[in-house]
């Protein structure tokens, strides 16, 4: 399968402050990235979907203003969570997407860990 | 509704045992359906992929089955190990494009 990386893997940053994550396809070029949040002990939740040299498309409930996300080439994707709060804290995972064969597959990123403090 | 639930929520197993984990899903149009393996603070790996004309892939020690008519998936782990521990998540794809639904998922502990 394909190489997603992401990185940092792990930041810790104050409450005010912006971070950014990148999400890299490091052997293909994916026209499509996914953005996911995760709870502990919860299952992985949608945040948003960007094309590459589009906008991106937010799932309900998420601020659009708050997590910024840029998709400037077919091989980086990044998210920005602006002005975080402890309840930012979170597991995000970016996942990029591309025609393996015959289906449309998605190959995840190893997580970022963000506590905001 | 599309949706895909699995069971159970957790599971412990004595190392060396066999677990069985079940999905179940009402995707429509179906694509395929994946297992993931995600280890604690890391993103999920993929076991095995499943389309509609199969019912049984192997990998190692990992056996997927697929009932498309029930719309039935299952994980089977033969003889377990410690590293086998983790939360294993079921994820279907839809054929509408770029879709995917995912399990809340199951968390396996393997103990000694």
């Amino acid at each position: 399968g394909a190489v997603v990386s992401q990185h940092p893997s792990r930041v810790i940053c104050k409450s005010g402050t912006s971070v950014k994550i990148e999400c890299r396809s490091l052997d293909f070029q994916a026209t499509t990235m996914f953005w996911y949040r995760q709870f502990p002990k919860k299952s992985l939740m949608l945040m948003a979907t960007s094309n590459e040299g589009s906008k991106a498309t937010y799932e309900q409930g998420v601020e659009k203003d708050k997590f910024l996300i840029n998709h400037a080439s077919l091989t980086l994707s990044t998210l920005t969570v602006t002005s975080a709060h402890p309840e930012d804290s979170s597991f995000y995972i970016c996942s990029a997407g591309g025609t393996d064969r015959f289906s449309y597959e998605q190959y995840f990123g190893p997580g970022t860990r963000l506590t905001v403090t | 509704k599309n949706q895909v639930e699995q069971s159970p929520q957790s599971l412990i197993i004595l190392e060396g045992k066999n677990c069985t984990l079940q999905c179940n899903y009402t995707v429509s149009p179906f694509s395929n359906l994946r297992w993931y393996k995600q280890d604690t603070g890391r993103g999920p790996v993929s076991l095995t992929i499943m389309t509609f004309s199969e019912n049984t892939k192997s990998n190692g020690r990992y056996t997927a089955t697929l009932d498309a008519d029930t719309k039935q998936s299952s994980l089977h782990i033969t003889a377990s190990q410690l590293s086998d521990s983790a939360s294993y998540i079921c994820v279907v794809s839809a054929k509408a494009g770029n879709q995917f639904y995912f399990g809340t998922g199951t968390s396996l502990t393997v103990i000694p």
